[in-house]
């Protein structure tokens, strides 16, 4: 069974580079045809799309966030990576990885999510 | 970019039928058919329920169809049960290869 399981650092000060870690359990990343997301849902209100990478490194962004955006694959730990720079309140969410099947954003696993707050 | 357009809320008592639209524009709902839905229960992950417009992930109850026409894709849910309250996101590949998501819909079950 596929388990994921999101990391981070809980508090991050506004202009700081967020940094996020999936751990990925019951099954490979670079398996053929997977694709591996990021998804981010601030309190109270709905989900957004962040960015997703294939089984080979193909990244995705969201245009309005792909600035600040960097996703990666750390195939030596079955670990995704994801990156967002110079965070402000605004960026203050659960944060969600999941696997995506590949049918444009259909994600049928996904982590429990962590909750990341931007503050001083 | 704007998020896909959902009704805030919808309401049904238990064994009715119900729907949820999802606008879009042919640039993402209407271009493919590569619309899922998503129920999420509060303080949960969401769950995926229907993925290409109309196919059901193994698990998910028969009870949960989907479908699309031009630029809108719909959910319906028929004999609603009391666990099926919850909110729903639609979500469809968009020109830019990226994902968008509806704005999400509450279900109540009276």
């Amino acid at each position: 069974q596929l388990q994921l399981q999101e990391s981070g650092p809980g508090l991050v000060k506004p202009s700081e580079t967020l940094s996020l870690t999936c751990i990925v359990s019951g099954g490979s990343i670079t398996t053929t045809g997977d694709y591996w997301g990021w998804i981010r849902q601030p309190p109270g209100k709905g989900l957004e799309w962040l960015a997703s990478i294939s089984h080979s490194g193909t990244t995705y962004y969201s245009p309005s966030l792909k600035s600040r955006l960097t996703i990666s694959l750390v195939t030596s730990k079955n670990q995704v990576s994801l990156k967002l720079d110079s965070v402000t309140a605004a960026d203050t969410a659960v944060y969600y990885c999941a696997r995506d099947i590949g049918s444009g954003g259909a994600a049928d696993y996904w982590g429990q999510g962590t909750l990341v707050t931007v503050s001083s | 970019q704007s998020a896909l357009t959902q009704p805030a809320s919808v309401s049904g008592s238990p064994g009715q039928s119900i729907t949820i639209s999802c606008s879009g524009t042919s640039s993402d709902v209407g271009k493919y058919n590569l619309v899922s839905w998503y129920q999420q229960h509060p303080g949960k992950a969401p769950k995926l329920m229907i993925y290409e417009v109309n196919k059901r992930p193994s698990g998910v109850s028969n009870r949960f169809s989907g479908s699309k026409s031009g630029n809108s894709a719909s959910l319906t849910i028929s004999g609603l049960q009391t666990e099926d309250e919850a909110d729903y996101y639609c979500s469809s590949l968009v020109d830019t290869s990226s994902v968008m998501f509806g704005g999400g819909t509450k279900l109540t079950v009276l």
